[in-house]
């Protein structure tokens, strides 16, 4: 079956620290990986997007990492701000199928002061 | 270009009672979804589209239905609504269902409350 799990379910971390949270996937045959970014009340954003062949990928102070043999995937934030308190969620794209998107349950990021 | 529109943000019902969902999006895109969020369970789909006039059953469809009589609308019905369909809705769009194309541009999400 399809997953995508991720750690931690949440996690709270001082402003301006570093922070990496992780994603591992099921899907096959599997196409590419996103990250999206949900503030709270708001729909997800889009991050990140990384295909088989990628396995780095830097949006501002995100970077993503993708292992397609080990089907890991990582998001690193550096120097954290209080903007960064959201859901991150970790979507994997199969390469077949009309529903091919398997969404993980995300993880719950607070930045306090 | 205001991407994806949902409308209402916010609205309370009785169970029993009826309501549409509208989703518009911009970007002349050929797919549409619709999803709802719940607390401890992340996204899932509700039903989808792959163009006018064309619908889909997802991972939940059970107690909704969806019509998509213009490409850039998707409706979603809730015909007699109960409790257990209290959640947020998210709809989203997207160009293609395969490779870099089926990123999904999701709307701000309708919050609906079912006493």
């Amino acid at each position: 079956k399809n997953q995508v799990e991720q750690s931690p379910q949440s996690l709270i971390i001082l402003e301006g620290k570093n922070c990496t949270l992780q994603c591992n996937y099921t899907v096959s045959p599997f196409s590419n990986l996103r990250w999206y970014k949900q503030d709270t009340g708001r729909g997800p954003v889009s991050l990140t997007i990384m295909t088989f062949s990628e396995n780095t990928k830097s949006n501002g102070r995100y970077t993503a990492t993708l292992d397609a043999d080990t089907k890991q995937s990582s998001l690193h934030i550096t120097a954290s701000q209080l903007s960064d308190s959201a859901s991150y969620i970790c979507v994997v794209s199969a390469n077949s199928g009309n529903t091919p998107l398997v969404f993980g349950k995300g993880t719950r990021l607070s930045v306090i002061a | 270009n205001a991407g994806v529109t949902q409308t209402p943000k916010f609205r309370v019902l009785k169970t029993g009672q009826s309501m549409t969902l509208l989703c518009a999006q911009d970007m002349n895109h050929e797919y549409m979804y619709w999803y709802r969020q719940d607390p401890g369970m992340g996204l899932r789909l509700i039903h989808y589209s792959v163009g006018e006039g064309t619908t889909a059953k997802g991972e939940v469809p059970d107690g909704y239905n969806v019509s998509r009589l213009k490409k850039q609308n998707f409706l979603l019905g809730l015909e007699s609504a109960a409790p257990s369909q209290t959640s947020v809705y998210f709809c989203a769009s997207s160009y293609s269902n395969l490779g870099l194309a089926s990123s999904q541009y999701f709307g701000p999400g309708t919050r609906l409350l079912v006493l």
